[in-house]
Parts: structure tokens; sequence; C-alpha cells
């Protein structure tokens, strides 16, 4: 599975927009790229999920440019709520493997 | 729809002793998955398992760990023996056939004193 690098840390204030960048240079032809949000003591939370140009549902956006080699998560105007860390994966369908090989994530906070 | 469900949600054991984890899926799903997450790391896949079969035991410790999946019933993460190494949280995950989008549960905090 490829492998993703995204920022360790991400500051912002309520009312933002947050970008957050994930690298994944060797992403291949069936992958597909999937963002996850974590609180404290609490499982991953499905975001979004994209495979190529852009994608948005009611709670964020992720853009993809035409190499795929990068991937944007973007939150319009965060609240204190959405301090958590937020995990980039890249993998492909389920019938191919399953596993979901999570990074480090980005842990962003929000502040008031 | 109830989401995926996981019990107990906290799991205090003394070194020796095994510990059981019980994860329902979602409504509908097939596959699940364990993952583990030790304090301040990210997750880490353990096993996925179809109904009765085990698919991809990777992640798993060559001794101690096993899971199974049964025709009814929920999944069951069993760890025998357990050591202070184990304490973590156990996450599990659920998915369709038709899609590759995991939902996870709430977790099972085991501590080994």
């Amino acid at each position: 599975l490829a492998k993703t690098t995204q920022p360790i840390s991400m500051d912002s204030y309520e009312g933002q927009e947050v970008n957050i960048t994930c690298s994944h240079n060797n992403i291949a032809t069936n992958d597909y790229i999937t963002w996850y949000q974590q609180f404290p003591s609490q499982g991953p939370r499905f975001i979004i999920q994209g495979y190529k140009t852009k994608v948005t549902n009611e709670v964020a956006s992720l853009f993809i440019p035409a190499d795929r080699k990068s991937s944007t998560l973007s939150l319009p105007r965060v609240s204190l709520s959405d301090t958590a860390v937020y995990y980039c994966l890249v993998g492909t369908n389920l019938n191919q493997g399953g596993k979901l090989i999570f990074g480090q994530g980005t842990e962003l906070s929000v502040k008031p | 729809n109830a989401g995926v469900m996981q019990n107990p949600r906290h799991l205090v054991r003394r070194r020796g002793q095994e510990a059981r984890l019980r994860c329902s899926p979602m409504k509908g799903h097939s596959h699940v998955y364990w993952y583990r997450q030790l304090p301040e790391e990210g997750l880490k896949f353990m096993v996925y398992l179809q109904k009765e079969n085990i698919i991809d035991e990777s992640g798993m410790p060559k001794e101690r760990f096993s899971a199974e999946f049964p025709k009814e019933g929920p999944s069951i993460l069993r760890i025998q023996q357990v050591v202070r190494g184990d304490s973590a949280a156990y996450f599990c995950a659920s998915s369709d056939i038709n899609t590759d989008t995991q939902y996870f549960g709430p977790g099972t905090r085991l501590t080994v004193l």
C-alpha cells in the first residue's frame, strides 16, 4: 500500500478554513484516497473518500490533482469541536487486501 | 441503523489472564477488521476476517493472539496470558461487500496490571 506523508500538527482558529495536504507519491492506479478523523478515546470516523478531481460532502471537500500524488482535505469554517487527529490513507478496494495502513496523522488544534 | 458495537468498553486484566474482546459489525456488513492503538501511536492493522474465514492476519502477533468471526454472533479477539505490553485500545471496523469504506467501533481499552 502507498505510504503517505502529512504534517504532524497544525493550528487554526475558529471560523477559518483548514487545508491539510497529504503526499502519496507511489499511489497505484487502483488506489483510492480516504480521510478519517479521530477524537481522543474514540474510534476513527470516516470523513471522505475520492479517486480524482474533487469530492465534496456535508463535512469536507477533497481535492486531488491530476497526477494524484497528493491530496488536500479542506475543512470549511472549523470550530473547536474539529480539534482531532486527521489520517490520510491510500489503498485499494477491500477485495484486493482490505487492511488500512494508518500513518501518524495530523493533529489539528482549533483555538478560539 | 446501529453502528459497530464493541464490548466491553474497558477491560482490566492481571498479567497471565485471558482477555476476550467482542465486536458486532454494522447490520449487513460481513467483513470485520481489528486494529490496535498503543498509547501515543497510530492504529496498526491486526487481522481481517469474513464470516468463518480469516482473510489476512499479517498484523497479528505470532503467539497468544487469535481472532474469529463465527457464522452466528460477534467477532472475538482473544489474547491469552496477557502482558503489560498488551495494554492498548483495540478497535474493530466493518465494511460491506460492495465498498471499501471501513466504519469503526468505539474501541475496547485494555489495561493489564
